[in-house]
């Protein structure tokens, strides 16, 4: 069965920072893979997508990750945090080529600090 | 268009009384999911449901828990004699096809007292 591991609960970045936040996922085979995130008392918006080709996916609001099959990997990215970025950001995965369970990372918390 | 609608948004219950929680995804979606998001925690997949396919229930906690889908549309959450353990964020989330990414409603707020 399809797994996401999401290592970081908690993360705090100082504005203007750069990012990183940790996903790994664990399929037999290429999956489908997404970044979600939920701002504090709100839905979850998606930020990305990968389904396949470039390995380096641009998404919504300056963000972007990178997707690594040898890591199982699918790291998000961004080169200047600002203050408004501080939510929940989960990672989720879904088997390729059909409908199945969409399975979400337990989430990581992003604390900007001025 | 028109997103995810999740209704009530909020919903008080008295522990042991049964509470049912709406969703209607975007027309044309075929694949309905449903998740519940308890205080600081991650998304647990409860139920899933696509096309005329059997539902997937895996991750429906205990059997007081129950969804059904009908004319390939709505969805209703069942929670029968809720318990306090059951106060989470009920998330509904539709997508059109097998690569789409899942767009989610609001959520139903429900806290068992």
């Amino acid at each position: 069965a399809q797994s996401v591991t999401q290592p970081d609960i908690h993360i705090t970045v100082s504005e203007g920072a750069s990012l990183e936040l940790r996903c790994n996922y664990s399929y037999g085979a290429t999956p489908y893979l997404f970044w979600y995130v939920q701002s504090p008392g709100q839905g979850l918006q998606l930020l990305l997508k990968y389904f396949s080709g470039d390995t380096l996916v641009q998404g919504i609001k300056g963000f972007e990750a990178e997707f690594k099959r040898s890591q199982s990997s699918f790291n998000l990215r961004k080169p200047s945090v600002h203050w408004s970025d501080a939510a929940e950001y989960f990672c989720a995965v879904v088997a390729s080529g059909g409908y199945q369970k969409v399975t979400f990372g337990t989430g990581t918390k992003l604390q900007v600090i001025p | 268009g028109a997103g995810v609608s999740q209704s009530p948004s909020n919903k008080v219950t008295e522990k042991g009384k049964d509470v049912e929680l709406r969703c209607d995804p975007i027309s044309g979606h075929t694949a309905l999911y449903w998740y519940r998001q308890s205080l600081g925690q991650g998304l647990e997949f409860l139920i899933y449901f696509q096309g005329n396919s059997a539902p997937d229930k895996s991750g429906l906690p205990s059997d007081r828990f129950s969804a059904e889908r009908t004319g390939g549309s709505v969805s209703t959450l069942t929670i029968q004699r809720t318990q306090q353990e059951d106060s989470a964020v009920y998330l509904c989330a539709s997508r059109e096809q097998a690569n789409s990414p899942l767009h989610f409603g609001n959520g139903t707020r429900l806290t068992v007292t």
